[in-house]
C-alpha cells in the first residue's frame, strides 16, 4: 500500500500560474497512471486530467498533468488562473492496479 | 451522454443497513468497471468498493470489508451497495463512479448522503 500527499491548500492571483503536487510514498510514481479531479462546492468531481497528462474533451488547455521520478511526484499545473478555477484538487492512482488511492486533496483559492 | 444517478441515502441508526443504487445511462454499462467512493463531511475522497464489469472481481476497503457488499445488474444498468452494520464514521456522500471511460475518463454521479445517527 501506498499514499499520495498533496498540499492543504494554495493560492494564486487570477491569470497567474499554479503547481499541485502529489507525492508518492512507495513504488514508482509511474508505475500507475495519476489522474487529476476538480471538485467546487457542493458539486460532485470531475475530470480534469488522467493517465498523468491527458485532458479529456471540454477541459481548457490551461490545465496539464506531469509526472517526475526524480521526486516520486506528479503534478497538476493550472495556467491563466480564472475565479472559475477555485475549487477541491485531488490525485488519484491504482493499487495492484485496481483500488483508487486518492491524495487529502488541495484547496485551491484564486484571490 | 454518460449519467450516473445514485438514490437510496437517508438517515439510518447505528447498526442498520441501508442499499444505494446507482442507475446508469449513455454508455454501455454491463462493459465498464464501476467504483463506489465516499466523502465525509468536510473531508476528501475515500474508495469503497470495486465491482468488475461481469461483477466477478469485487474488491473492499479495509473499513467497510464484511459489512459493505457491491453488486450491479447488468440488464437494468443499475449499481448497488448493500450497507450493513452502520457506524457513525459511515457518514458520507457516497458517489459510484465510472471508471476508465472511451478513452480512458473516470465519470462520477451527483452523489447520494448517508448520515448515521441515533
Amino acid at each position: 500500500n501506498f499514499m499520495l500527499t498533496q498540499p492543504h491548500s494554495v493560492s494564486e492571483s487570477p491569470g497567474k500560474t499554479v503547481t499541485i503536487s502529489c507525492t508518492r510514498s512507495s513504488g514508482s510514481i509511474a508505475s500507475n497512471y495519476v489522474q487529476w479531479y476538480q471538485q467546487r462546492p457542493g458539486s460532485s468531481p470531475t475530470t480534469v486530467i488522467y493517465e498523468d497528462n491527458q485532458r479529456p474533451s471540454g477541459v481548457p488547455d490551461r490545465f496539464s498533468g506531469s509526472i517526475d521520478s526524480s521526486s516520486n511526484s506528479a503534478s497538476l499545473t493550472i495556467s491563466g488562473l480564472k475565479t472559475e478555477d477555485e475549487a477541491d484538487y485531488y490525485c488519484q492512482s491504482y493499487d495492484s492496479s485496481i483500488y483508487w488511492v486518492f491524495g487529502g486533496g488541495t484547496k485551491l483559492t484564486v484571490l | 451522454e454518460v449519467q450516473l444517478v445514485e438514490s437510496g441515502g437517508g438517515l439510518v441508526q447505528p447498526g442498520g443497513s441501508l442499499r444505494l443504487s446507482c442507475a446508469a445511462s449513455g454508455f454501455t454499462f454491463s462493459s465498464y468497471e464501476m467504483n463506489w467512493v465516499r466523502q465525509a463531511p468536510g473531508k476528501g475522497l475515500e474508495w469503497v468498493s470495486y465491482i468488475s464489469s461481469s461483477g466477478s472481481t469485487i474488491y473492499y476497503a479495509d473499513s467497510v470489508k464484511g459489512r459493505f457488499t457491491i453488486s450491479r445488474d447488468n440488464a437494468k444498468n443499475s449499481l448497488y451497495l448493500q450497507m450493513n452494520s452502520l457506524r457513525a464514521e459511515d457518514t458520507a456522500v457516497y458517489y459510484c463512479a465510472l471508471v476508465c471511460y472511451i478513452p480512458c475518463v473516470d465519470y462520477w454521479g451527483q452523489g447520494t448522503l448517508v448520515t448515521v445517527s441515533s
